[in-house]
């Protein structure tokens, strides 16, 4: 199994700034995933992060945006950059260990 | 692309019944099924993780199948209760990407 812990849990931001969001796990794992929720609405992958490389971005999703960064194996983060109320959602942080996903509790974000 | 829907998007029954919850996918080319529950606000609790060369799994009141032809899963929820209502979502782990996939989610309320 893992364990992940991810913050803040929560923040309200000023539109046009930026909010970094820390997940750190406790144990080593090659890929690291970011996820975005908004309200009412499923999972909806940004982008798969590998230790020493750039992360892979999905569709919609663009870098200048959602950076991130993967300093070592147990640690990521995600910064939502010059923000909008449309950037208003939950942020998950997941691994994969054992072809089973694990999930942090997320941080809820609030752009106003 | 793999796509994963769930149906029905909100169901509402009393307590006590039995009720199924349907995932389908559009490529079968998957190493497991996960099905998470998801209360308001809250992140997600892993239910069931059902691995490709199985075809259900059971966790007390909890039943989840597998049909990977097919591309369909089914979580049988069994004598619900009114602490089962929440957003039930399923994700594929798709073996081409490795990643996971989310459903569209089911939001059940179970009524006293």
């Amino acid at each position: 199994s893992a364990v992940i812990s991810q913050k803040p849990s929560r923040d309200i931001c000023q539109r046009g700034t930026s909010l970094t969001i820390q997940c750190q796990v406790d144990s080593q794992v090659t890929m690291m995933f970011w996820y975005r929720q908004q309200p009412g609405q499923s999972l909806t992958l940004i982008a798969t992060a590998n230790q020493g490389s750039e992360a892979t971005y999905e569709s919609g999703f663009v870098i200048d945006k959602f950076p991130i960064s993967r300093p070592n194996l147990t640690f990521s983060t995600l910064t939502v950059s010059n923000m909008s109320p449309e950037d208003s959602s939950i942020y998950l942080c997941s691994v994969i260990k054992d072809f089973e996903a694990f999930f942090g509790q997320g941080t809820r974000l609030t752009v106003v | 692309k793999q796509e994963v829907t769930q149906i029905p998007a909100a169901l509402s029954v009393p307590e006590g019944e039995n009720l199924v919850l349907n995932c389908s996918f559009t490529d079968s080319a998957i190493y497991n099924l996960q099905w998470f529950r998801q209360d308001p606000g809250k992140g997600l609790t892993s239910l069931l993780l059902i691995q490709s060369s199985q075809r259900e799994q059971t966790s007390g009141r909890l039943n989840a199948s597998l049909d990977k032809s097919s591309g369909r899963s089914t979580l049988y929820i069994a004598a619900s209760q009114p602490g089962d209502s929440a957003t039930y979502l399923c994700a594929v782990y798709h073996s081409g990407t490795y990643k996971y996939i989310f459903g569209t989610g089911t939001r059940l309320k179970v009524l006293a």
